[in-house]
């Protein structure tokens, strides 16, 4: 059963500081990673997805993936009252047709 | 382009009974995805088809069924509803993975069942 692994939070942050959001997950055959963001009585959104080892950036996003660690992480530059919601982490699994989703971590901006 | 859309937004079920979850999608996605959401936890996927005709099962599929009769329609059926039921159900659709597995997959609002 692949596990992806996040911390619940809630992560608070003052606004314009830089948000750090991680996630760990078990299968090494998991080759893409997707970053979602999720305001509260909302659905899902797609922000990022990341399948090559290093980073990635758009805007003030910026994923980072490390296969070897098993670790993806998303920073968030500049947070702004906007960018509170939970995120969510999730992996591509069998036969890439699915993804397996982790718990997500709220994150709090504070003005 | 209306996008997914799903009906209806709330329903209160009693214990026993049944009801279909609609899930309707105007992308020409071929793949599509039944995921349910439990407070404070992520998403786990219930069933999902990668088209007409061919449905499969995802992690937690007890007590539901699925059809796909149309690329368009992903109804979801519940059947003998039980309180651990309870719970916002989301659709999802995509087109089919990249070579690097990369399928970016579109949400309906979802729908809001609980069961008493």
């Amino acid at each position: 059963q692949k596990e992806v692994e996040q911390n619940s939070g809630p992560l608070s942050v003052p606004e314009g500081a830089i948000a750090s959001l991680n996630c760990t997950y078990s299968d090494r055959g998991s080759q893409s990673f997707f970053w979602y963001r999720q305001y509260s009585g909302k659905s899902p959104e797609l922000i990022m997805f990341i399948y090559s080892n290093g980073d990635k950036e758009d805007g003030r996003f910026t994923a980072q993936l490390n296969k070897a660690s098993q670790y993806v992480s998303l920073l968030i530059r500049d947070s702004q009252p906007s960018d509170s919601a939970t995120y969510l982490c999730a992996v591509n699994g069998e036969g890439y047709s699915t993804l397996t989703f982790g718990k997500g971590t709220m994150l709090l901006v504070s003005p | 382009n209306a996008g997914v859309t799903q009906t209806p937004k709330f329903r209160i079920l009693k214990i026993g009974q049944s009801m279909t979850l609609q899930c309707a999608q105007d992308m020409n996605h071929n793949y599509m995805y039944w995921y349910r959401q439990d407070p404070g936890m992520g998403l786990k996927l219930i069933y999902y088809s990668v088209g007409a005709g061919i449905t499969d099962k995802g992690e937690v599929p007890n007590g539901y069924n699925v059809s796909r009769s149309t690329t368009e329609d992903f109804p979801l059926r519940l059947e003998l509803a039980a309180p651990s039921q309870t719970s916002v159900y989301f659709c999802a659709s995509s087109y089919p993975p990249t070579g690097t597995g990369v399928n970016e997959q579109f949400f309906g609002p979802g729908t809001r069942l609980t069961v008493l």
